[in-house]
Protein backbone atom coordinates (compact mmCIF):
# COMPACT_ATOMS: atom_id res chain seq x y z
CA UNK A 1 0.00 0.00 0.00
CA UNK A 2 1.26 3.44 -0.98
CA UNK A 3 -0.95 5.55 0.90
CA UNK A 4 -0.02 7.43 3.70
CA UNK A 5 -1.24 5.44 6.74
CA UNK A 6 -2.44 6.30 9.89
CA UNK A 7 -3.28 4.79 12.94
CA UNK A 8 -6.08 4.24 14.73
CA UNK A 9 -8.44 6.02 12.35
CA UNK A 10 -10.26 6.59 15.62
CA UNK A 11 -9.29 7.55 19.64
CA UNK A 12 -11.02 7.68 22.48
CA UNK A 13 -9.50 8.63 25.71
CA UNK A 14 -10.25 9.90 28.98
CA UNK A 15 -9.28 13.12 30.46
CA UNK A 16 -6.05 12.46 31.79
CA UNK A 17 -4.75 9.67 29.92
CA UNK A 18 -2.16 9.74 27.10
CA UNK A 19 -3.09 9.18 23.27
CA UNK A 20 -0.36 7.91 20.78
CA UNK A 21 -1.08 8.92 16.67
CA UNK A 22 1.16 6.50 14.46
CA UNK A 23 1.89 7.47 10.65
CA UNK A 24 3.31 5.48 8.09
CA UNK A 25 4.41 8.23 5.56
CA UNK A 26 4.40 6.93 2.03
CA UNK A 27 7.28 4.37 0.49
CA UNK A 28 10.39 6.43 -0.20
CA UNK A 29 9.68 9.78 1.80
CA UNK A 30 11.57 10.96 4.70
CA UNK A 31 9.60 13.86 5.48
CA UNK A 32 6.48 13.86 7.75
CA UNK A 33 3.87 17.06 8.56
CA UNK A 34 1.39 16.55 11.43
CA UNK A 35 -1.67 19.00 11.48
CA UNK A 36 -4.56 19.37 13.48
CA UNK A 37 -8.26 20.06 12.41
CA UNK A 38 -10.45 21.32 15.02
CA UNK A 39 -14.66 21.10 13.79
CA UNK A 40 -15.80 23.50 11.68
CA UNK A 41 -12.23 24.89 11.20
CA UNK A 42 -9.33 24.75 8.72
CA UNK A 43 -5.81 22.87 9.28
CA UNK A 44 -3.13 23.97 11.41
CA UNK A 45 0.43 22.95 10.99
CA UNK A 46 1.50 21.81 13.89
CA UNK A 47 5.14 19.95 13.51
CA UNK A 48 7.42 19.11 10.32
CA UNK A 49 10.08 16.22 10.76
CA UNK A 50 12.74 14.47 8.66
CA UNK A 51 13.78 11.12 9.57
CA UNK A 52 15.37 11.08 13.20
CA UNK A 53 15.27 15.61 13.12
CA UNK A 54 12.25 17.85 14.30
CA UNK A 55 13.23 20.27 11.40
CA UNK A 56 10.06 22.48 12.65
CA UNK A 57 7.72 22.39 15.89
CA UNK A 58 6.51 25.81 15.46
CA UNK A 59 2.91 25.09 15.69
CA UNK A 60 3.45 22.53 18.87
CA UNK A 61 2.06 23.38 21.70
CA UNK A 62 4.76 23.76 24.30
CA UNK A 63 3.29 21.46 27.05
CA UNK A 64 1.76 17.88 26.51
CA UNK A 65 2.66 17.24 22.81
CA UNK A 66 5.57 15.52 21.21
CA UNK A 67 6.53 14.20 18.07
CA UNK A 68 9.38 11.68 16.80
CA UNK A 69 10.30 10.18 13.52
CA UNK A 70 12.39 7.50 14.54
CA UNK A 71 14.96 5.69 11.95
CA UNK A 72 12.60 2.89 11.73
CA UNK A 73 9.13 2.75 12.02
CA UNK A 74 6.59 5.39 12.07
CA UNK A 75 6.29 8.87 13.29
CA UNK A 76 4.21 8.87 16.49
CA UNK A 77 2.60 12.12 17.45
CA UNK A 78 2.53 11.71 21.50
CA UNK A 79 -0.23 13.90 23.56
CA UNK A 80 0.47 13.43 27.61
CA UNK A 81 -2.33 13.91 29.91
CA UNK A 82 -5.27 15.04 27.69
CA UNK A 83 -7.91 17.55 27.75
CA UNK A 84 -11.21 18.11 26.22
CA UNK A 85 -9.96 20.64 24.03
CA UNK A 86 -7.42 17.90 22.46
CA UNK A 87 -10.43 16.52 20.63
CA UNK A 88 -9.78 16.97 16.98
CA UNK A 89 -8.99 15.36 13.88
CA UNK A 90 -5.24 14.83 13.84
CA UNK A 91 -3.68 14.74 9.91
CA UNK A 92 0.06 13.38 9.24
CA UNK A 93 1.52 14.17 5.84
CA UNK A 94 3.94 13.27 4.23
CA UNK A 95 6.55 14.51 1.22
CA UNK A 96 9.36 13.17 -0.49
CA UNK A 97 11.40 16.05 -0.70
CA UNK A 98 11.49 18.91 1.02
CA UNK A 99 8.50 21.65 2.69
CA UNK A 100 8.13 23.05 -0.86
CA UNK A 101 7.38 19.21 -2.18
CA UNK A 102 3.44 18.28 -2.25
CA UNK A 103 2.38 16.62 0.49
CA UNK A 104 -0.02 13.75 0.40
CA UNK A 105 -2.46 13.35 3.16
CA UNK A 106 -3.63 10.22 5.30
CA UNK A 107 -7.26 9.85 6.66
CA UNK A 108 -6.25 11.30 9.74
CA UNK A 109 -7.12 9.74 13.49
CA UNK A 110 -10.04 11.65 14.95
CA UNK A 111 -9.48 11.77 18.76
CA UNK A 112 -11.77 12.12 21.12
CA UNK A 113 -11.40 12.97 24.89
CA UNK A 114 -14.24 12.23 27.50
CA UNK B 1 1.85 38.62 8.54
CA UNK B 2 1.36 36.02 5.88
CA UNK B 3 -2.13 34.90 5.40
CA UNK B 4 -4.81 32.91 3.02
CA UNK B 5 -8.51 33.91 3.24
CA UNK B 6 -11.09 32.09 1.34
CA UNK B 7 -14.47 33.20 0.21
CA UNK B 8 -17.38 32.26 0.36
CA UNK B 9 -16.92 29.83 3.54
CA UNK B 10 -19.63 27.98 2.56
CA UNK B 11 -21.35 27.21 -1.28
CA UNK B 12 -24.71 25.59 -1.91
CA UNK B 13 -25.32 25.06 -5.74
CA UNK B 14 -27.53 22.66 -8.04
CA UNK B 15 -26.17 19.86 -9.56
CA UNK B 16 -24.50 20.55 -13.09
CA UNK B 17 -24.45 24.31 -12.29
CA UNK B 18 -20.83 25.71 -12.19
CA UNK B 19 -19.01 27.78 -9.59
CA UNK B 20 -15.68 29.18 -8.46
CA UNK B 21 -14.38 29.42 -5.32
CA UNK B 22 -11.97 32.71 -4.19
CA UNK B 23 -8.26 32.76 -2.74
CA UNK B 24 -6.40 35.94 -1.59
CA UNK B 25 -3.23 35.62 0.31
CA UNK B 26 -1.32 38.21 1.27
CA UNK B 27 2.17 35.70 1.44
CA UNK B 28 5.63 37.52 0.41
CA UNK B 29 7.79 36.53 -1.29
CA UNK B 30 5.62 33.93 -3.08
CA UNK B 31 6.69 29.83 -3.97
CA UNK B 32 3.51 28.37 -5.07
CA UNK B 33 -0.21 27.94 -4.56
CA UNK B 34 -2.41 24.50 -4.05
CA UNK B 35 -5.55 23.71 -4.24
CA UNK B 36 -6.71 20.73 -2.27
CA UNK B 37 -10.12 19.21 -2.12
CA UNK B 38 -10.76 17.20 1.69
CA UNK B 39 -13.95 14.78 1.22
CA UNK B 40 -16.19 15.07 4.51
CA UNK B 41 -13.89 12.78 7.14
CA UNK B 42 -11.41 12.04 4.80
CA UNK B 43 -7.51 13.73 4.22
CA UNK B 44 -7.08 16.54 1.81
CA UNK B 45 -6.14 15.69 -1.62
CA UNK B 46 -4.13 17.85 -4.09
CA UNK B 47 -6.15 19.15 -7.21
CA UNK B 48 -3.52 22.28 -8.41
CA UNK B 49 -0.39 23.65 -8.20
CA UNK B 50 0.88 26.93 -9.61
CA UNK B 51 4.12 28.30 -9.49
CA UNK B 52 4.55 32.60 -9.71
CA UNK B 53 4.71 32.36 -13.30
CA UNK B 54 1.26 30.15 -14.35
CA UNK B 55 -1.74 31.57 -14.77
CA UNK B 56 -3.88 28.68 -15.08
CA UNK B 57 -3.85 24.87 -14.57
CA UNK B 58 -6.84 22.40 -15.19
CA UNK B 59 -7.66 18.91 -13.66
CA UNK B 60 -10.45 17.84 -15.53
CA UNK B 61 -13.53 20.01 -14.39
CA UNK B 62 -11.80 22.05 -11.90
CA UNK B 63 -9.97 24.68 -13.40
CA UNK B 64 -7.49 27.07 -11.10
CA UNK B 65 -6.15 30.40 -11.63
CA UNK B 66 -3.54 32.39 -10.56
CA UNK B 67 -2.85 36.63 -10.89
CA UNK B 68 0.00 36.77 -8.54
CA UNK B 69 0.36 40.69 -9.25
CA UNK B 70 -2.98 40.98 -7.06
CA UNK B 71 -1.94 37.63 -4.83
CA UNK B 72 -5.81 36.02 -5.65
CA UNK B 73 -6.52 32.77 -6.96
CA UNK B 74 -9.75 31.14 -8.29
CA UNK B 75 -10.94 27.52 -8.25
CA UNK B 76 -13.93 27.25 -11.15
CA UNK B 77 -15.69 23.50 -11.13
CA UNK B 78 -17.45 23.23 -14.23
CA UNK B 79 -20.80 20.94 -14.53
CA UNK B 80 -20.94 20.05 -10.62
CA UNK B 81 -21.08 16.37 -9.75
CA UNK B 82 -22.61 14.91 -6.40
CA UNK B 83 -18.96 13.84 -5.12
CA UNK B 84 -17.80 17.48 -5.96
CA UNK B 85 -19.49 18.59 -2.33
CA UNK B 86 -16.17 18.67 -0.19
CA UNK B 87 -14.33 21.34 1.21
CA UNK B 88 -11.66 22.91 -0.80
CA UNK B 89 -8.96 24.27 0.54
CA UNK B 90 -6.16 26.91 -0.73
CA UNK B 91 -2.33 26.31 0.54
CA UNK B 92 0.40 28.57 0.16
CA UNK B 93 3.77 28.11 -0.18
CA UNK B 94 6.14 30.91 0.92
CA UNK B 95 9.20 31.92 -0.96
CA UNK B 96 11.21 31.69 2.02
CA UNK B 97 12.81 28.40 2.87
CA UNK B 98 12.61 28.83 6.28
CA UNK B 99 8.69 29.49 6.60
CA UNK B 100 5.64 26.88 6.79
CA UNK B 101 3.05 26.71 4.43
CA UNK B 102 -0.31 28.48 5.00
CA UNK B 103 -3.85 26.96 4.85
CA UNK B 104 -6.54 28.72 4.13
CA UNK B 105 -9.87 27.73 6.17
CA UNK B 106 -11.49 26.34 3.34
CA UNK B 107 -14.84 26.87 1.05
CA UNK B 108 -17.35 24.27 2.50
CA UNK B 109 -19.08 22.96 -0.90
CA UNK B 110 -22.48 21.37 -0.97
CA UNK B 111 -24.37 20.05 -4.35
CA UNK B 112 -27.41 19.16 -4.54
CA UNK B 113 -29.39 17.26 -6.65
Amino acid sequence: NADVMQNPRHLVRRRGQEARLRCSPMKGHSHVYWYRQLPEEGLKFMVYLQKENIIDESGMPKERFSAEFPKEGPSILRIQQVVRGDSAAYFCASSLAGSTDTQYFGPGTRLTVL
Amino acid sequence: KNQVEQSPQSLIILEGKNCTLQCNYTVSPFSNLRWYKQDTGRGPVSLTIMTFSENTKSNGRYTATLDADTKQSSLHITASQLSDSASYICVVKPGSSASKIIFGSGTRLSIRP
